[in-house]
């Protein structure tokens, strides 16, 4: 399976709404589907996992769904803290692997 | 739980290396320890897992045959080994624990440890 992120950059303001795009190659259990957040010089942070579940200690700004091959991430209103590189993942299962997407910078417009 | 890796490595091509990745606050033996890396070019990607239980393990076939992943179960550490380093090894490594029964998501990730080949 094939995670294509859209769009690769996203230049916004802090307070606008960010919509990102992670579409799968063939249709995914929501199940298996995850979202990450990465800053520079941090480790990946898990936001979303089984396609629309929020993590422990996730904001409700940051919103996600889909089903299917399409899923989205939306986060409603964006603060300082926001602005970083967004991945999808996906586990399959046979054979057991994980699968990202190239992911989707979100930067200060 | 916590994830702590071994330090910046600089080697040159065709060195060998072993970087480490220890865990607490859990039973080690009951997560799977994957290993992901990170470059400026392909953004994250899955290296491979290891069952700590009975050192079972996947490889992405992106990078079966290049690494060798690990466990020592007595002091919670994985390991990831390169017999022979390439330039294109150059990367951060993270390692990632679910901390989940169903493996689908990694909950705690590791610091990286930033890996750097270069004759």
């Amino acid at each position: 399976i094939v995670l294509t992120q859209s769009p690769g950059t996203l230049s916004l303001s802090p307070g606008e709404r960010a919509t990102l795009s992670c579409r799968a190659s063939q249709s995914v259990s929501t199940n298996n589907l995850a979202w990450y957040q990465r800053k520079p010089g941090q480790a990946p942070r898990l936001l979303i996992f089984g396609a629309s579940s929020r993590a422990a200690g996730i904001p409700d700004r940051f919103i996600a769904g889909g089903s299917g091959t399409d899923f989205t991430l939306t986060i409603s209103s964006l603060e300082p803290e926001d602005f970083a590189v967004y991945y999808c993942q996906h586990f399959g299962t046979s054979p057991p692997m994980y699968t990202f997407g190239q992911g989707t910078k979100v930067e200060i417009k | 739980v916590q994830v702590v890796q071994s330090g910046a490595e600089v080697k040159k091509p065709g060195e060998s290396l072993r970087i480490s990745c220890r865990t607490s606050g859990y039973s080690f033996s009951v997560y799977w320890i994957s290993w992901v890396r990170l470059t400026p070019e392909k953004g994250l990607e899955w290296v491979g897992r290891i069952d700590p239980h009975d050192s079972y393990i996947n490889y992405s076939p992106s990078f079966q045959g290049h690494v060798i992943t690990s466990v020592d179960k007595s002091i919670n550490t994985a390991y990831l080994r390169w017999r022979s380093l390439k330039a294109s090894d150059t990367a951060i490594y993270y390692c990632a624990v679910p901390a989940d029964d169903s493996g689908y998501f990694h909950v705690f990730w590791g610091q990286g440890t930033r890996v750097t080949v270069s004759s």
